[in-house]
């Protein structure tokens, strides 16, 4: 069984209001991911960090921001969420070039 | 940048009935993931493949990898209701780090 975390699994906020998805993971992996999936369709990467202080933004534009200031610890900010933002939000690590192993994902709901 | 493409997008099958889903990459790779994502779930690792020519099985599942190892695919035998869920490829570019996602394959199973 994978040890990543994401915090919270579910949430509800209203439109203009400050969030951030935790992730954290314990097996040491230095590259972690963030993804954005609506139900059933396909993965957009946003976020990627190869190690502490690395972050780099990935293939979707995303008005969010990251941090790695720890190694098993990938935060996810939005400083003014949005109905746009309305998604499944999934946190991602690796041991490169091998497997990610996925959170079980936040979804994110914007009034 | 590399483009991964996935065909079928959807797939409705009686059970019993075989499926395959297929993978096609604009570039070589250096190996290929394949991910299940049940609904509401997360995705989870299947296999990676890493050889041209490559095949592996899984009980019902055969994973292909193809010689110049820009395509792959997943075959079904007899499908079962418990493999209904969304099928995803994840290819990694010889000359990149990061592995790029398929759009992925939903499969419906009926009774």
């Amino acid at each position: 069984e994978a040890d990543i975390y994401q915090t919270p699994r579910y949430l509800v906020i209203g439109t203009g209001k400050k969030i951030t998805l935790e992730c954290s993971q314990t097996m040491g992996h230095d590259k972690m991911y963030w993804y954005q999936q609506d139900p059933g369709m396909e993965l957009h990467l946003i976020h990627y960090s190869y190690g502490v202080n690395s972050t780099e933004k990935g293939d979707l534009s995303s008005e969010s921001t990251v941090s790695r200031i720890r190694t098993e610890h990938f935060p996810l900010t939005l400083e003014s969420a949005r109905p746009s933002h309305t998604s499944q939000y999934l946190c991602a690590s690796s041991d490169y070039p091998d497997e990610l192993f996925f959170g079980e994902g936040s979804r994110l709901t914007v009034l | 940048g590399q483009q991964v493409m996935q065909i079928p997008q959807y797939q409705h099958v009686q059970e019993g009935e075989d499926f395959t889903t297929y993978c096609n990459s604009s570039t070589t790779l250096s190996n290929i993931q394949w991910y299940k994502q049940r609904p509401g779930g997360h995705p989870v690792f299947l296999i990676q493949l890493v050889k041209s020519g490559e095949v592996k099985k899984q009980k019902r599942l055969t994973f292909q990898f193809g010689e110049a190892k820009k395509n792959s695919s997943l075959h079904i035998t007899a499908t079962q209701t418990t493999d209904v869920g969304t099928y995803f490829c994840a290819g990694l570019e010889t000359s990149g780090s990061r592995l790029t996602f398929g759009e992925g394959t939903q499969l419906t199973v009926n009774p």
